[in-house]
């Protein structure tokens, strides 16, 4: 069975404080590897796919990386606007179904 | 692109009663998840249609929930003697049907059972 597990459960920063975000998984012949924003009350929206170990991907404040056994989200010099829970999901191959993880709660203070 | 579309985005109702849930993929992607989300925890996966065939269902899921996505478009979620666990947000997401192509969701239904 895919498991995905994020840590920390929840991250508090101070604007400009940058961290990372860890996303650990087990699947069987993994296929691709997702990280979604998630604000209160809406739906997860779409940041990064990464497809196989090495793989980098950045987009603003954010970058994510992966390795064989886990991803990471490192957000450089954050801003409150970057307050969400972030989700990450993982994909096997042969299966259009991604299993996600509970998430990483991040509030940036300023 | 308008995005993907859930309506009502709130529902209350009372225990035993029935409801119905719509979603309205992006026009483009063939492929409908739907998801239920309880506070602190990720989407759960409840069933999937490629086009109008429903292809997966969770084991997990309730002989009380029903889909179905006619002509392959729009898809409504429907959930029979709602209980108190039903409770939760109903998560709708479409993606096109090539390769590992992520999902982009809906803001969901939120669902409160009195």
């Amino acid at each position: 069975e895919d498991q995905v597990t994020q840590s920390p459960e929840a991250l508090r920063l101070q604007e400009g404080e940058s961290s990372s975000l860890n996303c650990s998984y087990t699947v069987s012949g993994l296929r691709g590897l997702f990280w979604y924003r998630q604000d209160p009350g809406k739906g997860p929206e779409f940041l990064f796919t990464l497809y196989s170990a090495g793989e980098e991907k950045e987009k603003e404040r954010l970058k994510a990386t992966l390795t064989k056994k886990e991803s990471f989200l490192h957000i450089t010099a954050p801003k409150p606007e970057d307050s969400a829970t972030y989700l990450c999901a993982v994909q096997r191959g042969g299966s259009y179904i991604p299993t996600f993880g509970r998430g990483t709660s991040l509030i940036v203070h300023p | 692109d308008t995005g993907v579309s859930q309506d009502p985005r709130h529902k209350i109702t009372k225990r035993g009663q029935n409801v119905t849930f719509r979603c309205d993929p992006i026009s483009e992607h063939n492929r409908l998840y739907w998801y239920r989300q309880t506070l602190g925890q990720g989407p759960e996966f409840l069933t999937y249609f490629q086009n109008e065939a429903q292809l997966e269902k969770s084991r997990l899921l309730s002989d009380r929930f029903s889909a179905e996505r006619p002509k392959g478009s729009f898809s409504t979620l429907e959930i029979q003697r709602t209980e108190q666990g039903d409770s939760a947000m109903y998560l709708c997401a479409s993606s096109k049907g090539t390769g590992e192509q992520p999902q982009h969701f809906g803001d969901g239904t939120r669902l409160s059972i009195l």
